[in-house]
């Protein structure tokens, strides 16, 4: 079974440029995380997916950031414009279920992104 | 407002021997916990889970304790391996945040060989 797939792994933007980043979940995974993890913290969420509606976008800085999941498959998560503090690894994770069931989410290796 | 803390940044043990990472909690909701593994350059790899309902769950060399009165876990790993070098995050949830995973800021475990 192939894993949750994210491109690009690494980017390199400058302050206020835009930036995009994918995510392909594990096939017939129901629900899509968008986390993001600042050096030295654990991952925290940004925005939760369950097919193609939005179950919580609470802690998603909506000035700056987007996301969306056509077709209820892939996601993509956007910045702009990007600030010096947006620097951090970008984590896509997919869990089987629907969201209130005790699921493990799955983690892609993540985009990287450094802001100059 | 942290409401999962692992207190310890890093932690080294030698090949072979325990290795026992801690993880505190303060949100009497939480009802399902996670650790997950973490090597440079690659996102989190779950390890194990226990659910409120049990102290414990074994799975080969990796237990997890939960004490429910303490809001405390602990992941023991025994025997302790090099490879097992990693960054080590514990994750809590409940259903009435449907299932959104809240993490620790990890532990960098080293095992010396």
């Amino acid at each position: 079974e192939a894993g949750v797939a994210q491109s690009p792994r690494y980017k390199i933007i400058e302050k206020r440029q835009s930036v995009a980043f994918w995510c392909n979940p594990i096939s017939g995974h129901a629900t899509l995380y968008w986390y993001q993890q600042i050096l030295g913290q654990g991952p925290k969420l940004l925005i939760q997916f369950q097919n193609n509606g939005v179950v919580d976008d609470s802690q998603l800085p909506k000035d700056r950031f987007s996301a969306e999941r056509l077709k209820g498959v892939d996601s993509t998560l956007k910045i702009q414009p990007a600030k010096l503090e947006d620097s951090a690894v970008y984590l896509c994770a997919s869990s089987p279920r629907n969201s209130g069931s005790a699921d493990t989410q799955y983690f892609g290796p993540g985009t990287r992104l450094t802001v100059l | 407002d942290q409401q999962v803390k692992q207190n310890s940044p890093s932690l080294s043990v030698q090949e072979g021997r325990i290795s026992i990472l801690n993880c505190d909690y303060t949100n009497s909701m939480f009802d399902y916990f996670l650790w997950y593994k973490k090597y440079p350059a690659e996102g989190p790899t779950f390890l194990i889970s226990i659910s409120s309902i049990k102290d414990k769950n074994e799975d080969g060399r990796f237990t997890v304790f939960l004490n429910k009165s303490a809001k405390h876990l602990s992941l023991h790993i025994v025997p302790s391996q090099p490879g097992d070098s990693a960054v080590y995050f514990c994750a809590a949830s409940d259903e009435g945040s449907a299932r959104q995973l809240t993490f620790g800021s990890g532990t960098q475990l080293t095992v010396l060989p």
